[in-house]
């Protein structure tokens, strides 16, 4: 199975602020990456796939990089409403594995 | 616009199987591929396995031996059977839909429900 590592497990910052989530593979997945987005009691929600592309209907200050093997979420304004849980996950080889997750809370 | 709708128990006994369902509203279950995962509860997400209107499935090794996901077409719905539950089950389940493009981008899900075993 291919692990996908993220860093850090928790962050907090301030309204405005530039935050950047990592991930890490444990093989080259090309941009076969996406980002998802929990906030508590709720559903995931996909914000960035293929690496680098904004799910319709997602804030422009959301943004991904790669490909290869190490990937980014940067969230370039950061926002009230984006307190929550980010996860990234493969799916370049089934079994899909996710990240441990990213807790993003607002100062 | 496309929503799924998970149902079946809040409680299951041990060593007994868990069967839920995913409904399919405002689109038609043929084409994509439909995915089943789980959050215990302040944990992260694990991939359980999902299925293709043709048939093709995928289960995540370490329940394969446990799981059956099935697809029912008339019913415009998928299920989930997973086998010998222990209280290592208890989670959150989803199901979402896997893009054509790119099986394992679920880009939408069910609000999830909360399986107890107990």
């Amino acid at each position: 199975d291919i692990q996908m590592t993220q860093s850090p497990s928790s962050l907090s910052a301030s309204v405005g602020d530039r935050v950047t989530i990592t991930c890490r593979a444990s093989q080259s997945i090309g941009n076969y990456l996406n980002w998802y987005q929990q906030k508590p009691g709720k559903a995931p929600k996909l914000l960035i796939y293929a690496a680098s592309s904004l799910q319709s209907g997602v804030p422009s200050r959301f943004s991904g990089s790669g490909p290869g093997t190490d990937f980014t979420l940067t969230i370039g304004s950061l926002q009230p409403e984006d307190a929550a849980t980010y996860y990234c996950q493969q799916s370049f080889s089934p079994p899909w594995t996710f990240g441990q997750g990213t807790k993003v809370e607002i100062k | 616009q496309v929503q799924l709708q998970e149902s079946g128990p809040g409680l299951v006994r041990p060593s007994e199987t868990l069967s839920l369902t995913c409904s399919v509203s405002g689109g038609s279950i043929s084409n994509y591929y439909w995915t089943w995962i789980r959050q215990p509860p302040g944990k992260g997400l694990e991939y359980i396995g999902y299925i293709h209107y043709s048939g093709d499935t995928n289960y995540n090794p370490p329940l394969r031996n446990r799981v059956t996901i099935s697809l029912d077409t008339s019913g415009n719905q998928f299920s989930l059977n997973l086998r010998s539950i222990t209280a290592a089950d208890t989670a959150v389940y989803y199901c979402a839909r896997g893009d054509n493009h790119d099986r394992g981008r679920c880009e939408i899900w069910g609000q999830g429900i909360l399986v107890t075993v107990s």
